[in-house]
């Protein structure tokens, strides 16, 4: 199975803020990594799929980069709604694996 | 209204049988390139993913959880039902269904129901 790994697992950070998150697949996985982020009590929202495509409707502050093992998700200013779980998973093989979390609080 | 919709019972004893489903509206688990997952997510931990199921019948399932687990679907009822067997605490968890979506050789979920959490306990 693959295995993902993000960090940070958790990071404050106050509104306005560059916020980077990281990712990393234990074997290659091309561009085959999507990022999700969940609000308490709510289902996952997509953000990006396929590295650094963004999903229709998702604001322009978040993008994705990245290919191969390594791979990042930015929120270029962080707002008030962005704070949240994010979650990097790889579709390049199943079983699909999802990263651990990285849990963006307020500073 | 295009949704997804999981259900079942809220409350297991340990070593039962817990039994999911998920009703599609608004599309077709039998139109072809279709699939649906099942995920869940334990009370403060990560999501894990567990099943899927394709339009054309093709299964997947989460290594560690393949004895136990068991995908199927119901076209007629536009239904995905999961079973998983020998129901112990550490499955107390949030079960999601969510459908993945395939924009060419990529596929992301895109549609998730709102989850059904489960409680394991004597």
């Amino acid at each position: 199975d693959i295995q993902m790994t993000q960090s940070p697992s958790s990071l404050s950070a106050s509104v306005g803020d560059r916020v980077t998150i990281t990712c990393r697949a234990s074997q290659r996985i091309s561009s085959y990594l999507n990022w999700y982020h969940q609000k308490p009590g709510k289902a996952p929202e997509l953000l990006i799929y396929a590295a650094s495509s963004l999903q229709s409707g998702v604001p322009s502050r978040f993008s994705g980069s990245g290919s191969g093992t390594d791979f990042t998700l930015t929120i270029s200013s962080l707002q008030p709604e962005d704070f949240a779980t994010y979650y990097c998973q790889q579709t390049y093989s199943t079983p699909l694996t999802f990263g651990g979390g990285t849990k963006v609080e307020i500073k | 209204q295009v949704t997804l919709k999981e259900s079942g019972p809220a409350l297991v004893k340990p070593t039962q049988t817990l039994t999911l489903t998920c009703t599609l509206s608004g599309f077709s688990l039998s139109t072809t390139g279709m699939r649906v997952s099942w995920i869940r997510q334990p009370p403060g931990k990560a999501l894990e993913w567990l099943a899927r199921i394709d339009w054309d019948d093709d299964k997947f399932y989460r290594t560690s959880l393949k004895t136990r687990l068991t995908i199927s679907k119901d076209t007629s009822k536009n239904q995905v039902v999961l079973t998983m067997t020998n129901m112990d605490p550490v499955d107390t968890a949030t079960y999601y269904c969510a459908r993945m979506h395939s924009s060419g050789s990529h596929s992301y979920f895109d549609l998730w129901g709102r989850g059904t959490l489960v409680t394991v306990s004597s």
